[in-house]
């Protein structure tokens, strides 16, 4: 069963403009989402957070949107750079204090 | 000190090897993970060690076997592997309670295994 789903395996955007990675979750007692970027061969690098009683947190270009009633949440990337270009999780943790991970997006930046 | 060290990067060993892999942290986690990540797939745990102690196992086969020698150390050691388990072997750290829920896990950069 998997509880935190991102349904668009890749996205290609182009340098400049806005980049949208969705993500959509099943159980209703996450306290918390996180975004994660990954480059190949390295680690996941912690990129943004949002509680559950939040529906909006902003970090610089990153924008991170919490909609509970439909259990869909949002990553916003303005404007998108190059360097961008990385997989993308979403995360949550889950009541047994576990961080549940999605299947990652593939965002590609072209200039 | 705000990183998670691997070592080693890479490791390429037999099915009949024992190899063991390191990570080390000093930011005063005191929670530690051990996560496998095959290619296109997400992370996925294997064991949580708190406070030093193992809290949780994912029936994880016994060929890998954890230990947690102190707060900073975390080592995953292996022994009669299979091609299969070939894949990123990732550590991670966070702060206990709400301020890990906050910023959750700081990862390292992996271990790249090949079993052959």
């Amino acid at each position: 069963d998997q509880q935190v789903k991102q349904n668009s395996p890749s996205l290609s955007v182009q340098e400049g403009r806005i980049s949208i990675l969705n993500c959509d979750y099943t159980n209703s007692m996450f306290d918390y989402f996180l975004w994660y970027k990954k480059y190949p061969a390295e680690g996941p690098t912690f990129l943004i957070s949002i509680s559950s009683i939040k529906d909006k947190n902003e970090d610089g270009r990153f924008t991170v949107f919490l909609n509970k009633s439909a259990k869909h949440l949002s990553l916003h990337i303005v404007p998108s750079q190059p360097g961008d270009s990385a997989v993308y999780f979403c995360a949550g943790w889950d009541y047994t204090d576990k961080l549940i991970f999605g299947t990652g997006t593939r965002l590609q930046v072209f200039p | 000190d705000t990183e998670v060290t691997q070592t080693p990067k890479h490791l390429v060993m037999g099915m009949t090897n024992k190899k063991s892999l390191k990570c080390e942290q000093h930011m005063g986690h005191r929670a530690m993970y051990w996560y496998k990540q095959k290619a296109k797939k997400p992370p996925e745990l294997m064991f949580v060690y708190s406070y030093e102690k193992l809290s949780i196992n994912e029936s994880v086969p016994s060929r890998f076997s954890p230990e947690c020698p102190n707060s900073s150390l975390l080592n995953l050691h292996l022994h009669a592997l299979q091609p299969e388990d070939s894949a990123l072997y990732l550590c991670a750290s966070s702060q206990e309670g709400s301020p890990g829920h906050l910023y959750g896990y700081t990862f390292g950069s992996g271990t790249r295994l090949t079993v052959v």
